[in-house]
C-alpha cells in the first residue's frame, strides 16, 4: 500500500515568486492536512481538507492557499515568496478527519533564494 | 488553546540504556496524546496514541507511554534503546473534540543522541 506521497521533494525558488506542493494521500484517505515545520517556529498547522472542502486554517497569512480534487489529491499553493517561508512542508492523510489519525509524507523541502 | 511542551531539547543516551522523554501538555478537555518520531529529512512517523481507556500505552519499535491527568503528563519511555532510535521525537496533542477543528498541535521536539 503506497504513503503519502509528496511532489517535488527539494525545491529551490527565489523571493517574489509563487510555488505550488503537490500531495497524493493513501488510497482511500480522503482527509488532507498540510504542516510547515521550521527550526524556528517548529511544526506549525497550515490547513486541512476534506471532501475539497477546506475545514480548518491555521495562523498563516492568505499567501498561503491550498485545494483538494475531487480524487483526494491535493496542492497548496505560496505565492509572492519571502525568505521566512523556506521550511519543511508536510502533508498528512487519514481516512476522514480525525484529531490526529495521521499518515505523513516525507515532505516538500522549499528553500526560498 | 491547546499547547505542548517538550523541556528537553538534547538528550544523549547509551545503547542499551532507558529513555524517558518528557512532555506536558495543556488542554481543557480530555486530550488526544500522540508521539511521533522523525528522521533526518524524513517525515513524521507515529509512535504511539492515546484516546482513552488504558493510561498506559504501548507503540511500535518498543516505545509505550503513560498519561498522567494529575499531571498533565504523556512521558515516552523505552527500557533499552538502540543506535537506529537516534532522531527527533515530537509529542503532539491533537484537537477536535468538535467536528471540523481537527489538528494537530505540536511540542517543539527532543532531539535523542545514541553512544555507543
Amino acid at each position: 500500500k503506497a504513503g503519502v506521497t509528496q511532489t517535488p521533494r527539494y525545491l529551490i525558488k527565489t523571493r517574489g515568486q509563487q510555488v505550488t506542493l503537490s500531495c497524493s494521500p493513501i488510497s482511500g484517505h480522503r482527509s488532507v492536512s498540510w504542516y510547515q515545520q521550521t527550526p524556528g517556529q517548529g511544526l506549525q498547522f497550515l490547513f486541512e481538507y476534506f471532501s475539497e472542502t477546506q475545514r480548518n486554517k491555521g495562523n498563516f497569512p492568505g499567501r498561503f492557499s491550498g485545494r483538494q480534487f475531487s480524487n483526494s489529491r491535493s496542492e497548496m499553493n505560496v505565492s509572492t515568496l519571502e525568505l521566512g517561508d523556506s521550511a519543511l512542508y508536510l502533508c498528512a492523510s487519514s481516512p476522514k478527519p480525525s484529531p490526529g489519525g495521521y499518515t505523513f509524507g516525507s515532505g516538500t523541502r522549499l528553500t526560498v533564494v | 488553546a491547546q499547547s505542548v511542551t517538550q523541556p528537553d531539547i538534547h538528550i544523549t543516551v547509551s545503547e542499551g540504556a532507558s529513555l524517558e522523554l518528557r512532555c506536558n501538555y495543556s488542554y481543557g478537555a480530555t486530550p488526544y496524546l500522540f508521539w511521533y518520531v522523525q528522521s533526518p529529512g524524513q517525515g513524521l512517523q507515529l509512535l504511539l496514541k492515546y484516546f482513552s481507556g488504558d493510561t498506559l500505552v504501548q507503540g511500535i519499535k518498543g516505545f509505550e507511554a503513560e498519561f498522567k491527568r494529575s499531571q498533565s503528563s504523556f512521558n515516552l519511555r523505552k527500557p533499552s534503546v538502540h543506535w537506529s532510535d537516534a532522531a527527533e521525537y515530537f509529542c503532539a496533542v491533537g484537537e477536535g473534540s468538535n467536528f471540523g477543528n481537527e489538528k494537530l498541535t505540536f511540542g517543539t521536539g527532543t532531539r535523542l543522541t545514541i553512544i555507543p
